[in-house]
């Protein structure tokens, strides 16, 4: 069964670093989307992505996150310098185009020190 | 803008008792609705959605759900439950349309003692 990919599993980094998480959408898959989930707080949309751009974006993702679709195969979320605040699960997740679910991936557990 | 609402932050159950988790939502358009449930350690995998047509849905591992419009709520039903559904449970609404991005409740979480 087709599955989302993210690696790491779990990212150490000093604040102020930069960290680049990685998804392996499904393959047919259109639609991407990043979301985030704070410890013990709930899940939150940070932006989705569609045909090469981002289609919406939460307040959450501000100058200092970007997207992107380097190749056929890999989404990625770029963190340019780490706060503190930004330690969460990191979710990815895909939809295929003309389907309502979206199928998320394992997670990325980010802690910024 | 769509928002969630779920009404029991923990719910304790003795195995093979019913359980109801309870969701509300409010929204200015049509939505879509979800129950996602995460076990620990893992991403969150999707028991049961409702998008149109019956209001009651029936998902994986013997959940159901009912979707009410006028009191704006979808709960989640099982009827015996087993030590195996302890998990973390999000209700989550999308629009209809564009994105579709998913705003989620703020989790329950089912704790099955035996």
């Amino acid at each position: 069964e087709p599955e989302v990919t993210q690696t790491p599993s779990h990212q150490v980094t000093q604040m102020g670093q930069e960290v680049i998480l990685r998804c392996v959408p499904i393959s047919n898959h259109l639609y991407f989307y990043w979301y985030r989930q704070i410890l013990g707080q709930k899940v939150e949309f940070l932006v989705s992505f569609y045909n090469n751009e981002i289609s919406e974006k939460s307040e959450i993702f501000d100058d200092q996150f970007s997207v992107e679709r380097p190749d056929g195969s890999n989404f990625t979320l770029k963190i340019r310098s780490t706060k503190l605040e930004d330690s969460a699960m990191y979710f990815c997740a895909s939809r295929a185009t003309g389907y309502n679910e979206q199928f998320f991936g394992p997670g990325t557990r980010l802690t910024v020190l | 803008a769509q928002s969630v609402t779920q009404l029991d932050s923990q719910v304790p159950v003795f195995e093979e008792a019913p359980v109801e988790l309870r969701c509300n939502y409010s929204s200015s358009v049509s939505v879509y609705l979800f129950w996602y449930v995460q076990y620990p350690n893992q991403g969150l995998q999707l028991l049961l959605k409702y998008l149109s047509g019956s209001t009651l849905v029936k998902g994986i591992n013997g959940f159901e759900a009912e979707f009410n419009k006028s009191q704006t709520s979808f709960h989640l039903r099982k009827p015996s439950v087993h030590i195996s559904d302890t998990a973390e449970y999000f209700c989550a609404v999308s629009g209809t349309q564009g994105a579709q991005k998913l705003v989620f409740g703020q989790g329950t979480r089912l704790t099955i003692n035996p």
